[in-house]
């Protein structure tokens, strides 16, 4: 069964500053893998979906990429700001069924003013 | 315009109760999905629908059960609550069940 790890746990920045997230899974048969924050009380939000056959994918600041073969993505965040404080999860979808996701247990995110 | 939307987002209620929790996508989806998230902020799949027909049933008690009337709507009901089903329980939908995932707002449900 995949199971999908996101280090750190927790992660405070300074404002400015650009940083990097990640996120880990077991198994590198995966369809896709999608990037979402999460603020206090509400539901997900979508920032950026990698289909398995892509490298990367770019919105604004955020740039994640994947590396199937080692199972891992990464999400990196320029020039981060005090609105970019939520909590970032990854969830992988694998390619033997296709209508499941796995989730991270998430990095929470502080970027201080 | 909402896109995924759930309904109640708040929900008290006593032990041995039953309640439902509503859910409507106005994407054009043809999957739709039941998540749970606990107080660790991990979340895990319920149930998955695609075209209406149940796809995933993970490891759920059978007190709880989904209905899809038609594509755009799937609703969870909760028979004889329990302490431990206490939790955010969140709608999502996709598009040919691996496309981008969208979801609700959540339904904190609270079990007293």
């Amino acid at each position: 069964k995949q199971e999908v790890t996101q280090i750190p746990a927790a992660l405070s920045v300074p404002e400015g500053e650009n940083l990097v997230l990640n996120c880990s899974f077991t198994d590198s048969a995966i369809y896709n893998l999608q990037w979402f924050r999460q603020d206090p009380g509400k539901g997900l939000t979508s920032l950026l979906l990698i289909q398995s056959s892509q490298r990367e994918q770019t919105s604004g600041r955020l740039n994640a990429s994947l590396d199937k073969s080692s199972g891992r993505s990464t999400l990196y965040i320029a020039a981060s700001q005090p609105g970019d404080s939520a909590t970032y999860l990854c969830a992988v979808s694998p390619s033997n069924t296709g209508n499941q996701f796995y989730f991270g247990t998430g990095t929470s995110l502080t970027v201080i003013p | 315009d909402t896109a995924v939307s759930q309904t109640p987002k708040y929900l008290v209620t006593q032990m041995g109760n039953d309640k439902s929790i509503k859910c409507e996508q106005n994407l054009g989806h043809d999957t739709m999905y039941w998540y749970k998230q606990d107080s660790k902020k991990f979340l895990k799949i319920m149930f998955s629908y695609n075209n209406k027909e149940l796809i995933i049933n993970e490891t759920v008690p059978n007190r709880f059960s989904p209905k899809s009337p038609d594509k755009a709507h799937l609703n969870l009901h909760i028979n004889s609550l329990e302490l431990g089903d206490s939790a955010v329980y969140f709608c999502a939908s996709s598009h040919q069940g691996a496309g981008e995932l969208f979801f609700g707002e959540g339904s904190r449900l609270t079990v007293l």
